[in-house]
């Protein structure tokens, strides 16, 4: 069964950082790109960032470019956004996701999310 | 940057057939992925490359794209169908994946 698990998420106030971690099993790591999107409370799905499996390309939302930073460690079997200047806006459930396969993978699995907070 | 259209909400009775259109510029062109969200969980895939489905999906759940449209359709609705669905593209112009606004079907 795949699993993919993310933690890190809290109440943070504005320009703090935060990093979130997102564990998976059941898959083989390395061989999917992995990706954060986001979801702001009552609102729709916002891609947020990707990586590539040997986590040589990145690629970032405009908003997240400059202060975010995905990494992955495939010994680990993990995923990581680091977050700086947190914004009000950044408020959202943060999901990692894996894609697998060639071009533009769909997205096969996801986590259960973590709440990320931003409030003074 | 590349827009996904999609409409607020979509209802359809019970048995019915729901279509729910994604609009694009030339989205005919690339391929489209769609998920299906209940509330309070996280999104599942239901539709790959245009018109695929993974295993697990019920075959009353398709998709098409042509052109300026493409459209997921569920036929046979069931109270259980009651989710948002988003649609979703890879942006070769801007290395970004792009997600659709998002479609709350309601079963009426």
């Amino acid at each position: 069964e795949v699993q993919l698990v993310e933690s890190g998420g809290g109440l943070v106030q504005p320009g703090g950082s935060l990093r979130l971690s997102c564990a998976a099993s059941g898959i083989t790591f390395s061989s999917y790109e992995m990706n954060w999107v986001r979801q702001a409370p009552g609102k729709g799905l916002e891609w947020v960032s990707l990586i590539s499996t040997s986590g040589g390309v990145t690629y970032y939302t405009d908003s997240g470019k400059g202060r975010f930073t995905i990494s992955r460690d495939n010994a680990k079997n993990s995923v990581f956004l680091e977050m700086n200047s947190l914004r009000v806006e950044d408020t959202a459930v943060y999901y990692c996701a894996c894609a697998g396969g060639d071009g533009p993978s769909p997205f096969d699995h996801w986590g259960q999310g973590t709440l990320v907070t931003v409030s003074s | 940057s590349y827009v996904l259209t999609q409409p607020p909400s979509v209802s359809v009775a019970p048995g019915k057939t729901a279509s729910i259109p994604c609009g694009g510029n030339n989205i005919g062109d690339t391929v489209v992925h769609w998920y299906q969200q209940r509330p309070g969980l996280a999104p599942v895939l239901v539709i790959y490359y245009d018109s695929d489905r993974p295993s697990g999906i019920p075959e009353r759940f398709s998709g098409s794209s042509s052109e300026n449209t493409a459209t997921l359709t569920i036929s046979g609705v069931e109270a259980g169908d009651e989710a948002d669905y988003y649609c979703q593209v890879w942006d070769r112009s801007s290395d970004h994946w792009v997600f659709g606004g998002g479609t709350k079907l309601t079963v009426l």
